[in-house]
């Protein structure tokens, strides 16, 4: 099956400062790598994805990036604001399942 | 926007007793999943749902799990015998075209088994 591995597991940083997480994943037949949210007591809520057939998206101040020969992707965040503040968790597919990252706590310091 | 609904909220439940969990997907998905979320730990898959059948069903699912959509709209979770360690928040999920689209998830309702 698919293991994902993320990292760091908590992250503090200023107001307006860029944060990265990273994540790999094991399984080379995964194509679909979402990035959810997730806010304290609520449920995860996606804020961007990438398939295996590209390899950067931006949205905004958020950006994924994929490297599939080494099973990387990563959550790029600019210019951050204290209501970034939440768990973010990286998944990848495998067949009909997402298998998650342990999640990042992200906290954004006024 | 659409959103999947859960029900209820929080559940507090006897160990041994049944419980069934609730779920109203994105009216237009075909694709339907739970997971789990044990406190302070990541989300875990449990089941896929397709074509009123089971698709996937991770380890964690094993006999005392079922899943059932009795109607057009409702996609529920039960748990036959509850044991302590079922305490966790249990997502629903949809998605319009399997696991390599987009995934929406619900609130969740927490499952506190005394």
């Amino acid at each position: 099956g698919e293991n994902v591995e993320q990292h760091p597991s908590t992250l503090s940083v200023q107001e307006g400062d860029s944060a990265v997480i990273k994540c790999t994943y094991s399984d080379s037949a995964s194509n679909y790598f979402p990035w959810y949210k997730q806010e304290l007591g609520k449920g995860p809520q996606l804020i961007i994805d990438i398939r295996s057939n590209v390899g950067e998206k931006k949205d905004q101040r958020i950006a994924v990036t994929l490297n599939k020969t080494a099973k990387h992707f990563s959550l790029h965040i600019t210019e951050t604001q204290p209501e970034d503040s939440a768990v973010y968790f990286c998944a990848a597919n495998l067949g009909s399942t997402l298998t998650f990252g342990k999640g990042t706590m992200l906290l954004v310091s006024p | 926007e659409p959103e999947v609904t859960q029900t209820p909220s929080h559940q507090v439940t006897q160990m041994g007793q049944e419980v069934i969990l609730r779920c109203v997907p994105i009216s237009n998905h075909l694709y339907f999943y739970w997971y789990r979320q044990i406190l302070g730990q990541k989300v875990e898959f449990l089941v896929s749902f397709y074509n009123n059948e089971i698709s996937e069903k991770s380890e964690i699912f094993d006999d005392q799990f079922s899943v059932e959509r009795p109607d057009g709209s409702n996609f529920t979770l039960k748990i036959r015998s509850t044991k302590l360690e079922d305490s966790a928040m249990y997502f629903c999920a949809s998605s319009e075209e399997g696991m390599n689209t987009e995934a929406f998830f619900g609130q969740g309702t927490r499952l506190t088994v005394v």
